[in-house]
């Protein structure tokens, strides 16, 4: 399974945008990268997904290198709502052979 | 289809009690997934379902910890002879068939507490 890597924790401001740098440099070739968004006392919830270059939702933005070995996940003037804690995964859900597996995540503290 | 349903949503029991938990996934989806997190971690994969078969099993899942999904539809999982260890949120979710890039749709957990 590809390893992630990402900060333990990210401070920020109202208005500021926020990205969030993921490692993964054992991304296999079938393996697709996924970031979800987590609150206390509730499950996470899928924010965005890519394979390669760019991709944009109403939501957020992911950037993915052209070596595929790392992700940034790009948040636009963030909100205090923001705060909250942001994974970054790595899996093969092309064919689905195995689960997602989580890291510890990234802690995202929004301050006013 | 209001989306992943969790029961009960907080159960506290005592030591060695068994305990069974219940999630309704969301109704198209036929990929079932169990997790247990622990607070400041990430959330640990359990097990996973596709319709009625039980495809993956962590080592996680000691043998006090069964799951079942006996029409393809709701799973529950089931602790026995719990212990304070098991205290954690345990979280149901649900997705479509392999090949569909939307994610998974995770419910609110059942926080467990043995004390």
């Amino acid at each position: 399974l590809a390893k992630t890597t990402q900060p333990i924790s990210m401070d920020s401001y109202e208005g500021q945008e926020v990205n969030i740098t993921c490692s993964h440099n054992n991304i296999a070739t079938n393996d697709y990268i996924t970031w979800y968004q987590q609150f206390p006392s509730q499950g996470p919830r899928f924010i965005i997904q890519g394979y390669k270059t760019k991709v944009t939702n109403e939501v957020a933005s992911l950037f993915i290198p052209a070596d595929r070995k790392s992700s940034t996940l790009s948040l636009p003037r963030v909100s205090l709502s923001d705060t909250a804690v942001y994974y970054c995964l790595v899996g093969d859900e092309g064919t689905g052979r195995r689960a997602l597996t989580f890291g510890s995540g990234t802690r995202l503290q929004v301050q006013p | 289809d209001t989306g992943v349903s969790q029961d009960p949503r907080h159960k506290i029991t005592k030591r060695g009690q068994n305990v069974t938990f219940r999630c309704d996934p969301i109704s198209e989806h036929n990929r079932l997934y169990w997790y247990r997190q622990t607070l400041g971690q990430g959330p640990e994969f359990l097990t996973y379902f596709q319709n009625e078969a039980q495809l993956e099993k962590s080592r996680l899942l000691s043998d006090r910890f069964s799951a079942e999904r006996p029409k393809g539809s709701f799973s529950t999982l089931e602790i026995q002879r719990t212990e304070q260890g098991d205290s954690a949120m345990y979280l149901c979710a649900s997705s479509f068939p392999a090949g569909d890039l939307y994610g998974y749709t995770f419910g609110s957990g059942t926080r467990l507490t043995v004390v």
